[in-house]
């Protein structure tokens, strides 16, 4: 099973400010690496698959880069609505697909 | 818009079946994975299994070869059991879609059916 590592567990930034966040894989996962936002009280939303292509109406200020072992996601510009829970996953081997353990980010 | 909507029983008795059904509107049912993953405090996210159109199934080895998941291709709605529940079952289960090659990610997910295992 390919272990997904996320740092830091949280993370608190100012709006207006940019947020990065890592993801590393315990194996090499190539390019098959999504990023997920979860606020409180909602199921997790896609923002990039791909490693870098944003979903479906995600804002370009978010922006995911990496391959291999090691990704990390890049809020530019904080909004109020970013800040929220954020996990990583990679879709390289299975079973089972893994999930990274979370990155908070807080409203420093 | 594809939604998802998940449903069943919130409470489950030790040693029991847990069942849940995922009803998916707003989008069609072949060419993807029909998904479920749960979150608990203590494991975070985990992937339980997926059902495609056809009725092929994998799931997740860590859950022992409890899972059975069953889709209903003219009700637009899949299901799972996971069978001998323990308190560690306790979660939120989301029914999600997959997409993808030969992974995939999660595109649209449901609200979450929280299911606590308790006497």
């Amino acid at each position: 099973e390919i272990v997904m590592t996320q740092s830091p567990a949280s993370l608190s930034v100012s709006p207006g400010e940019i947020a990065t966040l890592s993801c590393r894989a315990s194996q090499n996962v190539g390019s098959n690496l999504a990023w997920y936002q979860q606020r409180p009280g909602q199921a997790p939303r896609l923002l990039i698959h791909g490693a870098s292509t944003r979903a479906t109406g995600v804002p370009a200020r978010f922006s995911g880069s990496g391959s291999g072992t090691e990704f990390t996601l890049t809020i530019s510009s904080l909004q109020s609505e970013d800040f929220a829970l954020y996990y990583c996953q990679q879709y390289s081997k299975w079973p089972p697909w893994t999930f990274g353990q979370g990155t908070r980010v807080e409203i420093k | 818009q594809v939604q998802l909507l998940e449903s069943g029983p919130g409470l489950v008795k030790p040693s029991e079946t847990l069942s849940l059904t995922c009803t998916i509107s707003g989008g069609a049912i072949s060419s993807y994975y029909w998904t479920w993953i749960r979150q608990s405090p203590g494991k975070g996210l985990e992937w339980i299994g997926y059902i495609n159109h056809s009725g092929s199934t994998s799931d997740n080895p860590s859950l022992m070869n409890r899972v059975t998941m069953s889709i209903d291709t003219s009700k637009n709605q899949f299901s799972l059991k996971l069978r001998s529940v323990t308190a560690a079952d306790t979660a939120l289960y989301f029914c999600a879609r997959g997409r993808g090659a030969s992974g995939y990610y999660f595109d649209f997910w449901g609200q979450g059916s929280p299911v606590s295992v308790s006497s």
